[in-house]
Formats: structure tokens, C-alpha cells, sequence
């Protein structure tokens, strides 16, 4: 069965500083991965993902996230961050039955606070 | 207009009410889901559905039943709701025909049993 594991519950950053949130991932095939942004009281939006080609992709909001599959690692990252940041991210790994996308697997998320 | 609706937005109900939530998309999109939130969980899938016909149950289905009345809704009933039933509960879609298939969410139901 897939899994996913973010291992830093909550991260306190100061604004300005870069910031990099770990995910790793269990899946028997090459995954399809994502990163959502929960901020508060407000649905999921998706940062980025990625299911093919480079490893390196680029999503909106200045962030960016690397997939290596050596390390079985998803961890997403932003050169420096800004107050509006403050939010719950979660990683999460697609799966996939003979027909398709059959829902996807989340991390337990990663609080960030912002430090001014 | 949000491309992915739920009604309610909140819900207090009582322990064994039946209680429905619902789902609407105007993305055109084949695929509906719901999942349910807990603090320090991260999301759960319930159902998922691929098409009108084919409705399938996820790693937490138990105490729920779904129905996908057209292409554009897809309902959570909790036939007899129980207080570790309080969540907050996303729907979401996606489109089988586009490479790397995003799933995107509505809003959430934050329900409380009492």
C-alpha cells in the first residue's frame, strides 16, 4: 500500500529565509505527487506536481519542488518566504487502478508559521 | 462562480440523523471523490467515482454511502451519524483525459455530531 510521510508536524520560518518541507513516499511504481497549500478556514489549493519528465518543477506562488526517486523524497521549497505563506501543506501520492487516478494518498501535513 | 460547490458549509447535527452532503462541478470533469479531514490526519478518501455507473469505496467508507446523480454531483449520506463523524469534508474532482490527472477541491463541509 502507498504511503506518505511528512515528518515535521510544525515549521517556524522567519520571513525572508528560505524554506524546504520534506515529504517522502512509498509506492510500488512510478507516483504521481503533489503539494496543496490549506490556508486557514479555506479549501485545498494545488502548489505543484509532478507525474513525468523533469524532476524539478516549478509551481505557483515562487515555489518549486525536486523528485528523486532514489530517496523516495517530494520535498517542496521556496527561496524566501512571505507572511502570506503561514499555512498547513500537504504532500500526497496519486494512485492509479487499471483505469486511471483512484484517489489520492495524503501526508499528515506540515503546519508552517511565519516568523516577522 | 467556484468550479467545485458543497452545501452545507457548515452542518450541527445529532447522533443517528441521517445527513447528506452535497457536491456540485462545472469543470466538466468525469471523476468525483470525498474525503474527510481530522486535525493531525491529513485527508482520508471515502468514495470515489469514475462515471454515473461506477462508484468505489475508499480506505474509510464505513458509516457512509455515496450517490453520483449525473456527471456534475456526487452526494455523502451518513445514514446515522455518530459524534466521531465530526469533520471537515472535502469533494473534489478530476479529468481522467489530462496527463498527470489533478485532483481539485471544493471548500469543505465542516460537520459537527452531537
Amino acid at each position: 500500500a502507498q504511503s506518505v510521510t511528512q515528518p515535521d508536524i510544525h515549521i517556524t520560518v522567519s520571513e525572508g529565509a528560505s524554506l524546504e518541507l520534506r515529504c517522502n513516499y512509498s509506492y510500488g511504481a512510478t507516483p504521481y505527487l503533489f503539494w496543496y497549500v490549506q490556508s486557514p478556514g479555506q479549501g485545498l489549493q494545488l502548489l505543484l506536481k509532478y507525474f513525468s519528465g523533469d524532476t524539478l518543477v516549478q509551481g505557483i506562488k515562487g515555489f518549486e519542488a525536486e523528485f528523486k526517486r532514489s530517496q523516495s523524497s517530494f520535498n517542496l521549497r521556496k527561496p524566501s518566504v512571505h507572511w502570506s505563506d503561514a499555512a498547513e501543506y500537504f504532500c500526497a501520492v496519486g494512485r492509479h487502478s487499471g483505469g486511471g487516478a483512484d484517489g489520492l494518498t495524503f501526508g499528515k501535513g506540515t503546519h508552517l508559521i511565519i516568523q516577522p | 462562480d467556484a468550479d467545485v460547490t458543497q452545501t452545507p458549509r457548515n452542518r450541527i447535527t445529532k447522533t443517528g440523523k441521517r445527513i447528506m452532503l452535497e457536491c456540485s462541478q462545472t469543470k466538466g470533469h468525469d471523476r468525483m471523490y470525498w474525503y474527510r479531514q481530522d486535525p493531525g490526519l491529513g485527508l482520508r478518501l471515502i468514495y470515489y467515482s469514475f462515471d454515473v455507473k461506477d462508484i468505489n469505496k475508499g480506505e474509510i467508507s464505513d458509516g457512509y454511502s455515496v450517490s453520483r446523480q449525473a456527471q456534475a454531483k456526487f452526494s455523502l449520506s451518513l445514514e446515522s451519524a455518530i459524534p466521531n463523524q465530526t469533520a471537515l469534508y472535502f469533494c473534489a474532482t478530476s479529468d481522467s483525459q489530462r496527463a498527470g490527472e489533478t485532483q481539485y477541491f471544493g471548500p469543505g463541509t465542516r460537520l459537527l455530531v452531537l
